[in-house]
Parts: C-alpha cells; sequence; structure tokens
C-alpha cells in the first residue's frame, strides 16, 4: 500500500530555506505517477506548490516558481521540496501527494513549518 | 490561469441533499477533482475526472461539470460528511485549488 511520509524542520527562520522530503513507498517513483507539493497555512485553504514528474520534469506554481525547487532522488525513492527566501507567509502545512488522473489522491499526514526567529 | 470560486459556507440538515459548487473560467473544459478535510486530517479525493469515485468513497458522493461550474453533491448528507470541501482542477501543467467550502450539518 502507497504511503508518503513528509520530513524536515518544523521552524525555519526569516529569509532562509526550507527543506523537505517526501519518503514514497509502497511503490516506485518512476512508476508513471506525478508527484506534487501542497501548502495550507493556518486555517487557510490549499495551495499547490508544485509537481515533479515521473521523468523528472518539474512545474511549479508561477506565483512560487521563483523561489521553488522541486527534485527527485529515485535511488532512495524520495522526492523534495526547497522553497528560499521563506516569510512568516510561508507558514503551513505542507503536504506531498502522488497525482493519477488529473488529482492528488494519496496524500501524507502533512509537516506543519513555521517561520520565525 | 484559471481560478476557482467556492461559496465559504454551506449548511444542510442531515439526510437532505448538499450541492456544493465550483465556478471558474471554461472549468467544464477540464477535468475536476474534489476533496473533503475534516480537522488535523489530510485532504482526501472524493471525486475526480468529474464524476468518478475512488475506492471507498460512498456512492453518495457525485460530481459533475459543465459550463464554467463544477458540483458536488452528497445526497442524504450524514453528519460524517461535515468538513471543509475543495475543488480542484489541472490546468495544462498548473493545478489550481478552490479557496474551500465549510459543510456544516445541522
Amino acid at each position: 500500500q502507497l504511503q508518503l511520509q513528509e520530513s524536515g524542520p518544523g521552524l525555519v527562520k526569516p529569509s532562509e530555506t526550507l527543506s523537505l522530503t517526501c519518503n514514497v513507498s509502497g511503490d516506485s517513483l518512476s512508476n508513471s505517477f506525478h508527484w506534487g507539493w501542497i501548502r495550507q497555512a493556518p486555517g487557510k485553504g490549499l495551495e499547490w506548490i508544485g509537481n515533479i514528474y515521473y521523468n523528472g520534469d518539474t512545474f511549479p506554481n508561477p506565483s512560487l516558481e521563483s523561489r521553488v525547487t522541486i527534485s527527485m532522488d529515485t535511488s532512495k525513492n524520495q522526492f523534495s521540496l526547497r522553497l528560499n527566501s521563506v516569510t512568516a507567509a510561508d507558514t503551513a502545512v505542507f503536504y506531498c501527494a502522488r497525482a493519477t488522473g488529473n488529482a492528488f489522491d494519496i496524500w501524507g499526514r502533512g509537516t506543519m513549518v513555521t517561520v520565525s526567529s | 490561469s484559471i481560478e476557482l470560486t467556492q461559496p465559504p459556507s454551506l449548511s444542510v440538515s442531515p439526510g437532505q441533499t448538499a450541492s456544493i459548487t465550483c465556478s471558474g473560467n471554461e472549468l467544464g473544459d477540464k477535468f475536476a477533482s474534489w476533496y473533503q478535510q475534516k480537522p488535523g486530517q489530510s485532504p482526501m479525493l472524493v471525486i475526480y475526472q468529474d464524476y468518478k469515485r475512488p475506492s471507498g468513497i460512498p456512492e453518495r458522493f457525485s460530481g459533475s461539470n459543465s459550463g464554467n461550474t463544477a458540483t458536488l453533491t452528497i445526497s442524504g448528507t450524514q453528519a460524517v460528511d461535515e468538513a471543509d470541501y475543495f475543488c480542484q482542477a489541472w490546468d495544462t501543467t498548473t493545478v489550481v485549488f478552490g479557496g474551500g467550502t465549510k459543510l456544516t450539518v445541522l
């Protein structure tokens, strides 16, 4: 059964880089799916951050494109998110998810990241 | 890219039908999906490709998408359906979420 698990620091200082990893178990990253990052600020809605395709192609949200890097490590069956120059507005729960059929069908539990000095 | 608009809230009595709308320019030309999110939980996919239900989703959940509006319909709404619902569309290589609708069952 496919499972996704986000990991990374829960606290990041303003202007620094937020780095998260999504560990995928129960399936291979290379199996023709897309993989995505989504975030949710406290009490707010869902915001798509970007996707990485099974072949390594990446598609960031245009509104975050200048600050976002998404990558994958197939040897570890992980994909990662880097968001640089963070501010308090980047405080959110970050989810990784599998995308298929134009939808995100499997989600991780999410990890809370707070941006504060 | 497309913007998706949902009503912020909707109240329904148990056993009644809840219809949650999601509006966006030419949304009917794209696939719409719907997610249910309960407090403290990750979103869960309930409808994809406009009307398809993932395995395990009750038949009372249905979807449609035409013109500029996608609709999630919950027939015979139950107390367990009380949650936030988000629509989502895939616009070529860009993903967009609606702002969410808080469904109250009372």
